[in-house]
């Protein structure tokens, strides 16, 4: 199976800030990586896909990049409304794998 | 704009058989992919599996023996059922469809989950 690592697990911030957050690959996955918001309570919600493509109706202050086994989600400015926890998944190969999460709180 | 709705038992005991349903409506469940995916109280995401809308499956090594995914075209219905459930098996139960690209495969949308509890 990939293993998938995201770091950190846990961050503060504040709003306005801007953050990044990183997920590796145990294996070259290509571009084959996606990135999932989930409020608690809620069902995720995709907000990339294919490492950095933008999904319909998200707001442009998400974004990805990185190919291989190095990706990063970068937000550029919170908001209130942002602070969940972040999953990154590979889709590269099954059985398909998450990280284990950033959690994202308010400092 | 799809929509996806899990149902089924909150509740079942050890030893015995997981059932849920994913309906799907606001769009056809023909010429997609469908997965299941589940949530530990707490805890991370774990892919159980695929089914296509033809018929063919892809299930996680890990639960392999004891997964069955189904779908009936005619009902828009994918169903899971999961085999000598233990406590372990307690999570929440999301359906979601598989869509994909050239270059990428991702789910899109969910479904809200349901809380499958294991216990006598």
């Amino acid at each position: 199976d990939i293993q998938m690592t995201q770091s950190p697990s846990s961050l503060s911030a504040s709003v306005r800030d801007r953050v990044t957050i990183t997920c590796r690959a145990s294996q070259n996955i290509g571009s084959y990586l996606n990135w999932y918001q989930q409020r608690p309570g809620k069902a995720p919600k995709l907000l990339i896909y294919a490492a950095s493509s933008l999904q319909s109706g998200v707001p442009s202050r998400f974004s990805g990049s990185g190919s291989g086994t190095h990706f990063t989600l970068t937000i550029s400015s919170l908001q209130p409304e942002d602070f969940a926890t972040y999953y990154c998944q590979q889709s590269y190969s099954t059985p398909y794998t998450f990280g284990q999460g950033t959690k994202l709180q308010i400092k | 704009q799809v929509q996806l709705q899990e149902s089924g038992p909150g509740l079942v005991k050890p030893s015995e058989t997981l059932s849920l349903t994913c309906t799907v409506s606001g769009g056809s469940i023909s010429s997609f992919y469908w997965s299941w995916i589940r949530q530990p109280p707490g805890k991370g995401l774990e892919w159980i599996g695929y089914i296509s809308s033809s018929g063919s499956t892809n299930y996680n090594p890990s639960l392999k023996s004891r997964v069955t995914i189904l779908v009936d075209t005619s009902k828009n219905h994918v169903s899971l059922k999961l085999s000598s459930v233990t406590a372990a098996d307690t999570a929440v139960y999301y359906c979601a469809r598989r869509l994909y690209s050239s270059s990428s495969r991702w789910f899109d949308p969910w479904g809200q989950g349901t809380l499958v509890t294991v216990s006598s």
